[in-house]
């Protein structure tokens, strides 16, 4: 079974608006933590925001908000206020377990294309 | 030089030639990365190195080899490449410890193997 699962391969949003990236994941680990990364055309992959399994409060880094239902095992990224330099890949990754000892591996999602509009 | 950087961007070779491939971190991190990223597939774990020890190899083959001369530099040294793999190679470093282990990647290298 996939651990990251994103099930929106592209995604269209016009400028200013706000855009929700789904992302569910799979874990059997009570420790766990959730990344967002942005990969333009350039091809570096930059960190956005990142939500622990025991974190209280759903993440926010400026624009960037994490949806975060741990129940439901989603963890989608909100966009607000859109922008053109926003189009790029969208990445959803895990890390299982605390971080401490081996526990450092990134499983990743297969990604969402978002295109901002004009 | 600030966060990640990888040299060189791009990188043609042949399926005989000697390549390396290099990565430096200047975030005073403890743990490096290499992964391998094809079209259509998801990010591949490569190796990983924890203060200049590799913990990690996720069955690479041996054509490809890592180096870790200190906790600031990797490398990937290519030889006797395919043409399967052609793809973008990252590095990236973490500060391990608990919390967050947020990975910070650099631009890449696009190797292109005719």
């Amino acid at each position: 079974a996939q651990k990251i699962t994103q099930t929106q391969p592209g995604m269209f949003v016009q400028e200013k608006e706000a855009v929700t990236l789904d992302c569910t994941y799979d874990t059997s680990d009570p420790s766990y933590g959730l990344f967002w990364y942005k990969q333009p055309s350039s091809g570096e992959m930059i960190f956005l925001i990142y939500q622990g399994s025991y974190d209280q409060q759903n993440a926010t880094e400026g624009r960037y908000s994490l949806n975060f239902q741990k129940a439901r095992k989603s963890a989608n990224l909100v966009i607000s206020a859109s922008q053109l330099g926003d189009s790029a890949m969208y990445f959803c990754a895990m890390r299982e377990g605390a971080g401490g000892g081996s526990n450092y591996k990134l499983t990743f999602g297969k990604g969402t294309l978002l295109t901002v509009n004009p | 030089e600030t966060g990640v950087t990888q040299t060189p961007r791009h990188l043609v070779m042949g399926m005989t030639n000697k390549k390396s491939l290099k990565c430096e971190q200047h975030l005073g991190h403890n743990a490096m990365y290499w992964y391998k990223q094809s079209a259509k597939k998801p990010l591949e774990l490569m190796f990983v190195y924890n203060f200049k020890e590799q913990t990690e190899n996720n069955s690479v083959p041996s054509r490809f080899s890592p180096e870790c001369p200190n906790s600031s530099h990797l490398f990937l040294h290519l030889h006797t490449l395919q043409p399967e793999d052609s793809a973008l190679y990252l590095c990236a470093s973490s500060q391990r410890g608990p919390n967050k282990h947020t990975q910070y990647f650099g631009p890449g290298t696009r190797l292109t193997v005719l």
